[in-house]
């Protein structure tokens, strides 16, 4: 247990759904962050955020859409995915952006049909 | 762009041997490097982290290493038990772009009984 958690832990949707991914850590951290890890790929960044504001959005398609309440949930709200959108999604967290120590969650594993 | 390797991509060895996995990394100003196991299905669990000041760091059977003039990093484990078998992965920070993690695509290594 890393206190990072995510929910849920497994996701199908189809094309048309909306859905959305929740993080949740309880480590008093102010960076949170999404990552994609796509089957033989390396994982990507998709989003950081620093004291509840986003501060990279690495290209990620408008299908994907970050949400940060406060500095201990970070949500990813999904609509119209495409299959190759499947993989699975892992939040993290750090103390700051400058003291990169990453604790990642468990992950959510994402099927689009 | 940093671009981060690691090599063997998959390793498969008897229990009790002594193991070295290797990262290597483009872009020689980079911020740390993080080693973390990832067992199947699963979020990543950070194992070691090396400042770009220091030369290796050391948790029970772990030891990485770190030369950022060379672009090299290693991560030994000692007497390889089967609890081991997941994949490790490297990831660095650059000082550039603080917050982002960039990541290899693992070694898989497998010890058996």
């Amino acid at each position: 247990e890393t206190g990072v958690t995510q929910t849920p832990r497994h996701l199908v949707m189809g094309m048309t759904n909306k859905k959305s991914l929740k993080c949740e850590q309880h480590l008093g951290h102010n960076a949170m962050y999404w990552y994609k890890q796509s089957a033989k790929k390396p994982l990507e960044l998709m989003f950081v955020y620093s004291l509840e504001e986003r501060v990279e959005n690495n290209s990620v398609p408008s299908r994907f859409s970050p949400e940060c309440p406060n500095s201990s949930h970070l949500f990813l709200h999904l609509h119209t995915l495409q299959p190759e959108d499947s993989a699975l999604y892992l939040c993290a967290s750090s103390q700051d952006i400058q003291t990169l120590e990453a604790f990642f969650g468990q992950g959510t594993r994402l099927t689009v049909v | 762009k940093q671009e981060v390797t690691q090599i063997p991509a998959a390793l498969s060895v008897p229990e009790g041997e002594n193991l070295v996995l290797n990262c290597s990394f483009t872009d020689s100003a980079i911020y740390n490097l993080q080693w973390f196991r990832q067992d199947p299905g699963k979020g990543l669990t950070s194992l070691l982290l090396i400042q770009s000041s220091q030369r290796e760091q050391t948790s029970g059977r772990l030891n990485a290493s770190l030369d950022k003039s060379s672009g090299r990093s290693t991560l030994y484990i000692a007497a390889s038990q089967p609890g081991d078998s997941a994949t490790y992965l490297c990831a660095v920070e650059r000082g550039s772009t603080l917050g982002r993690l960039y990541f290899g695509r693992g070694t898989q290594l497998t010890v058996w009984p």
